[in-house]
């Protein structure tokens, strides 16, 4: 079975921080994605990437940096942490070649910024 | 904004009964994807639907997707409390694989 594995289940940080959200997968896996979840919102595309060293900008990109050193990893950065970053961060992954887009999640961090 | 509307937002029904909760998109899909997150976690894959008028089946969970692509509705018979959750269509790729989500609908099914 994939596995998806988000570093923390739950975070609290305070306002001005930087905040690392680490998520690795283990199944070779060529695309990665970072969203958060909001309530009323749903799941909103923050970055995603297809490739080692490759990143994609989605929907809501602002007051976040991404990093993929290695394949299997993909690193979510909040430079200074603020209020309206407190949220449920999701990652996932997914293999076009072999599950088309079918995404794998991993179980999520609770962030909240104090 | 959201390009993919799901209604209703939230939904309570009695265990035993049947109900149905719909995911529209004003483009055409390349391929629809039903999630279902459990309170707090992740999303587990339910189905993939592709072509127009395909209709898939997992236990008592049915989904179609509608002859123009541009709707889908996810169907539960005799709902179960291990229903409960949160169902979210997702519908990709747009640029470069990336997958975007409706806001969700939750479901409390009461005992």
């Amino acid at each position: 079975d994939v596995k998806v594995t988000q570093s923390s289940r739950y975070l609290v940080k305070r306002t001005g921080e930087k905040v690392f959200l680490e998520c690795v997968q283990d199944m070779d896996h060529e695309n990665m994605f970072w969203y958060r979840q909001d309530p009323g919102l749903g799941l909103r595309l923050i970055y995603f990437s297809y490739d080692v060293k490759m990143k994609e900008k989605g929907d809501i990109p602002e007051g976040y940096s991404v990093s993929r050193e290695k394949k299997e990893r993909f690193s979510l950065i909040l430079e200074s942490a603020s209020t309206n970053q407190t949220s449920m961060y999701l990652c996932a992954s997914s293999s076009p070649m072999r599950d088309r887009e079918k995404l794998f999640f991993g179980s999520g961090t609770q962030l909240s910024v104090l | 904004s959201q390009e993919l509307e799901q209604s209703p937002q939230s939904l309570i029904v009695q265990e035993g009964k049947n109900l149905t909760i719909n995911c529209t998109s004003s483009k055409t899909l390349y391929g629809l994807y039903w999630y279902k997150q459990k309170y707090g976690e992740g999303l587990i894959f339910l189905m993939m639907l592709q072509k127009g008028g395909e209709e898939k089946s997992h236990e008592k969970i049915t989904a179609k997707l509608d002859e123009k692509k541009q709707q889908s509705s996810l169907h539960i018979t005799a709902s179960q409390p291990s229903h409960a959750g949160i169902y979210l269509c997702g519908a990709g790729p747009y640029n470069n694989n990336d997958m975007r989500f409706g806001a969700g609908t939750r479901l409390t099914v009461k005992p």
